[in-house]
């Protein structure tokens, strides 16, 4: 089945910090979702990224696609407190697995004010 | 609308109960999911469903049955509850699949097996 890495698993950082976590996929992906979770609560979707080498921004938060649709990136700018949680990446190769949704581990982000 | 709901929120079961997790939408979604989420694990897919009378298996299936008799529900039945089926358990709709396929979880249930 699909496969993807999120990493770093954790990150501890200071508030006004940057943050970035990855998803990488060994398959072409057609495309790519962010999603949030709050401790004690469920996932939040963020955004869909499709097309290679898409770049989108909410606010402190930048979003990137690969060249190559086979890796992801989400960026925090200067984080605060209210970004603590879990960010997941969700992709979906399409094809024979359509329909099946498949989520990275997670990485946990707790921000020391 | 009321989104995703699922209930119970939390239940206990001793090994070898069976129960069923409840689902619905009211969003019109055709395409529904069940996750479970472990520590360090992220969110698995169990079954999933693309339409009414139409289900399919995901990355963990096994003591896990799922039925899509309408739009709106999508129960989870668990057929002989074994203590690695503690987990939390979401449930998730979305419009499509491909380009409208943004997923809404719903508040998800806290199941405990002893």
């Amino acid at each position: 089945g699909q496969q993807v890495m999120q990493i770093p698993q954790y990150q501890h950082v200071q508030e006004g910090e940057d943050f970035t976590t990855y998803c990488n996929s060994s398959t072409t992906l057609s495309n790519i979702q962010w999603y949030k979770q709050r401790p004690g609560g469920h996932p939040v979707f963020l955004i869909q990224l499709v097309k290679s080498g898409e770049v989108k921004k909410q606010k402190r938060l930048t979003f990137q696609f690969g060249e190559a649709k086979k890796n992801s990136s989400l960026h925090i700018t200067a984080t605060q407190t209210t970004d603590v949680g879990t960010y997941f990446c969700a992709v979906n190769a399409g094809g024979t697995s359509y329909g099946k949704l498949t989520f990275g581990q997670g990485t946990i982000l707790t921000v020391h004010p | 609308n009321a989104g995703v709901t699922q209930t119970p929120k939390f239940q206990v079961l001793k090994t070898g109960q069976s129960m069923t997790l409840q689902c619905a939408q009211d969003m019109n979604h055709e395409y529904m999911s069940w996750y479970r989420q472990d520590p360090g694990m992220g969110l698995r897919l169990i079954h999933y469903s693309v339409g009414a009378g139409i289900t399919d298996q995901g990355e963990v299936p096994n003591g896990y049955n799922v039925s899509r008799s309408t739009t709106e529900d999508f129960p989870l039945r668990l057929l002989s509850a074994a203590p690695s089926q503690t987990s939390v358990y979401f449930c998730a709709s979305s419009y499509g699949l491909e380009v409208h396929n943004e997923q809404f979880f719903g508040p998800g249930t806290r199941l405990t097996v002893l």
